[in-house]
């Protein structure tokens, strides 16, 4: 069984600092991909990032990276230069078995 | 990118009837498409997984005779709610994926059932 565990309900940010956002897993597949997801008020699921657990490179997208610790079975997301837009619901989740597995979510916050 | 659809955004229902929810791609076939669930505030619940032409393979505690599933072409896949109670009120998701696209989903703007 998968399992994806987001430590942080609650996070909040100044705008235009940088913010990290935790998130561990555990599965027993070899194969999977994990992903941090995005839901703003709108409840759109918007991809953030992904990364394929075989690269040991930590994913890029702009202002979004990761720190993938594949050992550990951890999978921060720090965004940097934290704009208003930012402001959202994020979920981590770990595709594998053909499913994916949601965390509880963090909700950040953007101070301006 | 991939576009997927659902319809109705909003539904409102009374308790014994039953609803269906359209789940689209747009611009791409959709070998697979997943059901999610959302309460408030709560996290995204896998209902089922349906493969074009067979039959869906619900997760565990999910009433298959209740959420009915189809997915009869690449690019529909349908939820019917049957006899619909308030409990049943919540934010359902459906997503797809296709041919090559691998653990790539891509999700819909999702319905809100209201069952009064």
């Amino acid at each position: 069984a998968q399992t994806v565990t987001q430590s942080q309900p609650e996070m909040s940010v100044q705008e235009a600092e940088t913010v990290t956002l935790s998130c561990t897993y555990d599965t027993s597949e070899s194969d999977y991909y994990l992903f941090w997801y995005k839901q703003p008020p709108s409840r759109q699921m918007i991809l953030v990032i992904r990364q394929e657990a075989y690269k040991q490179q930590n994913a890029t997208e702009n202002r979004f990276s990761v720190n993938f610790q594949k050992a550990a079975k951890s999978f921060s997301l720090k965004i940097s230069d934290s704009q208003l837009g930012d402001a959202a619901m994020y979920f981590c989740a770990n595709f594998g078995n053909e499913k994916l597995t949601f965390g509880t979510g963090t909700r950040l916050t953007i101070i301006p | 990118g991939a576009v997927v659809s659902q319809h109705p955004s909003w539904v409102i229902c009374k308790s014994g009837t039953s609803v269906k929810i359209e789940c689209r791609s747009l611009d791409f076939q959709a070998t697979t498409m997943f059901w999610y669930r959302q309460f408030p505030k709560q996290s995204l619940m896998l209902m089922a997984t349906s493969n074009e032409g067979s039959k869906a393979t619900y997760e565990q505690g999910v009433e298959k005779d209740k959420f009915l599933i189809n997915h009869a072409s690449l690019t529909l896949s349908t939820l019917t709610v049957t006899s619909a109670h308030p409990e049943d009120s919540s934010f359902y998701i459906c997503s797809a994926s296709g041919r090559g696209q691998g653990a790539e989903q891509y999700f819909g703007p999702g319905t809100r059932l209201t069952v009064t």
